[in-house]
């Protein structure tokens, strides 16, 4: 199966700065890539698709690329709301799998 | 709007069962996959398989293969997943989620279901 890398593992910033999250997949994952936040007692939610489409209602600080094996979930400012868990996930070979998270804390 | 609701907590013994099911209102019932995605306390979300409403197809993870059964009830727009063979290791968060099938998504997600096994 597709494993799914993130790091880091633990991401410390204050509100206002920029968080990278990287995501490396084993194989060539194009472009069935996206990244959901999550935070305790609730479900996840979807960020991004496709690599780089923002689902709706999500706010334009979250941004995706990449391509291949190697992507990139960016959020532009912290706001108090993103500090979670995010995880990537594939569906481009099978099985669907996602990675272990990266955890964005204050 | 779109949403999948999954019934309440469950708490079971070692070598039992579960059944938990996942009503969905707001959208066509037959036109997207239902996936089945588990977080254990403290872990990741672990995919566990998918169904096609429409066909009742099913494709599981190799490792819920023999233990995992996913059925619908398309009358009630339900589906429902059921894991057997229950042991202490399978206390998690069980998700449905809506499975898109032209890209990645994964959208909208039930609100989760507790399932605890314990003696």
């Amino acid at each position: 199966e597709t494993v799914l890398t993130q790091s880091p593992a633990t991401l410390s910033l204050s509100p206002g700065e920029r968080a990278t999250l990287s995501c490396r997949a084993s194989q060539s994952v194009s472009p069935s890539l996206a990244w959901y936040q999550h935070k305790p007692g609730q479900a996840p939610r979807l960020l991004i698709y496709d690599v780089s489409h923002r689902a709706t209602g999500v706010p334009t600080r979250f941004s995706g690329s990449g391509s291949g094996t190697d992507f990139t979930l960016t959020i532009g400012s912290l706001q108090p709301e993103d500090f979670a868990v995010y995880y990537c996930q594939q569906r481009s070979n099978w099985p669907p799998t996602f990675g272990q998270g990266t955890r964005v804390e204050i | 709007q779109v949403q999948l609701v999954q019934s309440g907590a469950e708490v079971k013994k070692p070598g039992g069962s579960v059944k938990v099911s996942c009503k969905a209102s707001g959208y066509t019932f037959t036109r997207y996959d239902i996936n089945w995605v588990r977080q254990a306390t403290g872990k990741g979300l672990e995919w566990m398989g998918r169904m096609d409403p429409n066909s009742g197809n099913t494709g599981l993870a190799q490792k819920f293969q023999g233990r995992v059964t996913m059925t619908r009830n398309i009358s009630i727009s339900t589906a429902y997943m059921e894991l057997s063979s229950l042991r202490s290791e399978d206390t998690a968060v069980y998700y449905c989620a809506r499975g898109w099938a032209i890209d990645s998504r994964f959208d909208p997600w039930g609100q989760g279901t507790l399932v605890t096994v314990s003696s």
